[in-house]
């Protein structure tokens, strides 16, 4: 079946750069995706990578793919303190439901102190 | 980008009701929408897919007689969840694809989610 891991919790200063990483298993992802969550708020697309690609930048936002051992990995550069949010991976599936659903992470509570 | 959004935002009911959750996309036509459940500090667990114009798609272990799906337009699906009790008491988010608006095809956009408490 389809897994996605993370992990639950990561803390930074104001100003430092965060990592959050994720493995999945499923290589026939065509897509891999980071949501971000706030509380009490529904799920913000944050940004995506195609599978044939091993970086993306979006401004303070970096996604590196390596796709050989199935890592995906979301740095913030600059962490903000309206950064601290719960970061959601999530890769497609294929399997069980219908096509394209989206398999999510359990989330990484990132929180930034000042 | 494209905009989906939830009514109501939450919603408390009485033991036996049925409560009746709308999804919308506002500025783009949606072809598939997803239903999802989340359950305090966990991740979101896909219930169902909901095509326009055909039955919903359910998945393992989730009721179909329960958790009714109706996706009456390409703008609209509804989830209703029949005879609440309190163990039905979750976060509910609903997702659209946008489908051709943007790359990739597939990227689902969120709803601000409705928060349903049974007592």
């Amino acid at each position: 079946g389809e897994d996605v891991e993370q992990s639950l919790f990561l803390s930074v200063r104001e100003g430092d750069s965060s990592v959050i990483n994720c493995t999945y298993t499923d290589s026939s992802s065509t897509y891999l995706y980071w949501y971000k969550q706030e509380p009490g708020a529904g799920l913000q697309l944050l940004t995506y990578i195609f599978s044939n690609m091993d970086m993306k930048q979006d401004q303070r936002l970096t996604v590196l793919l390596n796709k050989k051992d199935k890592h995906l990995s979301l740095r913030i550069a600059d962490t903000q303190t309206g950064d601290s949010a719960i970061y959601f991976c999530a890769e497609e599936g294929f399997y069980g439901g219908s096509q394209g659903n989206l398999i999510f992470g359990k989330g990484t509570k990132l929180s930034v102190k000042p | 980008g494209a905009v989906v959004s939830q009514h109501p935002s939450w919603v408390i009911c009485k033991s036996g009701t049925s409560v009746k959750i709308e999804c919308r996309s506002l500025d783009f036509q949606a072809t598939t929408m997803f239903w999802y459940r989340q359950f305090p500090k966990q991740s979101l667990m896909l219930m169902a897919t909901s095509n326009e114009g055909s039955k919903a798609t359910y998945e393992q272990g989730v009721e179909k007689d329960k958790f009714l799906i109706n996706h009456a337009s390409l703008t609209l699906s509804t989830l209703t969840v029949t005879s609440a009790h309190p163990e039905d008491s979750s976060f509910y988010i609903c997702s659209a694809r946008a489908g051709g608006l943007t790359e990739p095809q597939d990227t689902q956009y969120f709803g601000p989610g409705t928060r349903l408490t049974v007592l």
